[in-house]
């Protein structure tokens, strides 16, 4: 089985100031696929970055970015000159390539960012 | 592209009926759709994956019987849930999976809200 943790329930942030969201997993596959995803108060859930497991260079999408390590399991999100529109709760998760558990999304418990202004 | 409607957003039914929930892809094929809940400040849990022409799979703990899930096109799936209870209530979203590309990202429905009286 897979399992995605996120240690932080709530985390906050000044404007333009930059914040990390930790987030660990654990799965028994090789090749797997990592997301971060955004929950606004809309409850419409948005992708916010991708990283496949093979690859060594850390995904960046604009002000976001991660820190991937593989080793370690821990795939955290940087978000740079936060804005007030970040303000969300924002989800971890993990999508094995293959085995059983194909395209399952296994969701991390989730972390409300409050943005400051 | 990559649009994922649910219908009705939100929904009040008495205790005891049964209200279906319907997802559509409304700009490509979806291979597969998933079925989440989410309770308020949680994260989402898979309760049923389904493709089209075939019985869903559900997740261990889901009453098969009690949320009917139907695939009946590659873009339309179809949650129901029968004799409905105040513990029912919740919010319900949908995902379709895309096929083809080495990722076949995942998108999600705006969800719907469901309120059991």
């Amino acid at each position: 089985a897979q399992t995605v943790t996120q240690s932080q329930p709530e985390m906050s942030v000044q404007e333009a100031e930059t914040v990390t969201l930790s987030c660990t997993y654990d799965t028994s596959e090789s090749d797997y696929y990592l997301f971060w995803y955004k929950q606004p108060p809309s409850r419409q859930m948005i992708l916010v970055i991708r990283q496949e497991a093979y690859k060594q260079q850390n995904a960046t999408e604009n002000r976001f970015s991660v820190n991937f390590q593989k080793a370690a399991k821990s795939f955290s999100l940087k978000i740079s000159d936060s804005q007030l529109g970040d303000a969300a709760m924002y989800f971890c998760a993990l999508r094995n390539a293959g085995g059983t558990s194909y395209g399952k999304l296994t969701f991390g418990q989730g972390t409300i960012l409050t943005v400051h202004p | 592209g990559a649009v994922v409607s649910q219908h009705p957003s939100r929904v009040i039914c008495k205790s005891g009926t049964s209200v279906k929930i319907e997802c559509r892809s409304l700009d490509f094929q979806a291979t597969t759709m998933f079925w989440y809940r989410q309770f308020p400040k949680q994260s989402l849990m898979l309760m049923a994956t389904s493709n089209e022409g075939s019985k869903a799979t559900y997740e261990q703990g889901v009453e098969k019987d009690k949320f009917l899930i139907n695939h009946a096109s590659l873009t339309l799936s179809t949650l129901t849930v029968t004799s409905a209870h105040p513990e029912d209530s919740s919010f319900y979203i949908c995902s379709a999976r895309r096929g083809g590309g080495q990722i076949n990202e995942q998108f999600f429905g705006p969800g719907t809200r469901l309120t059991v009286l």
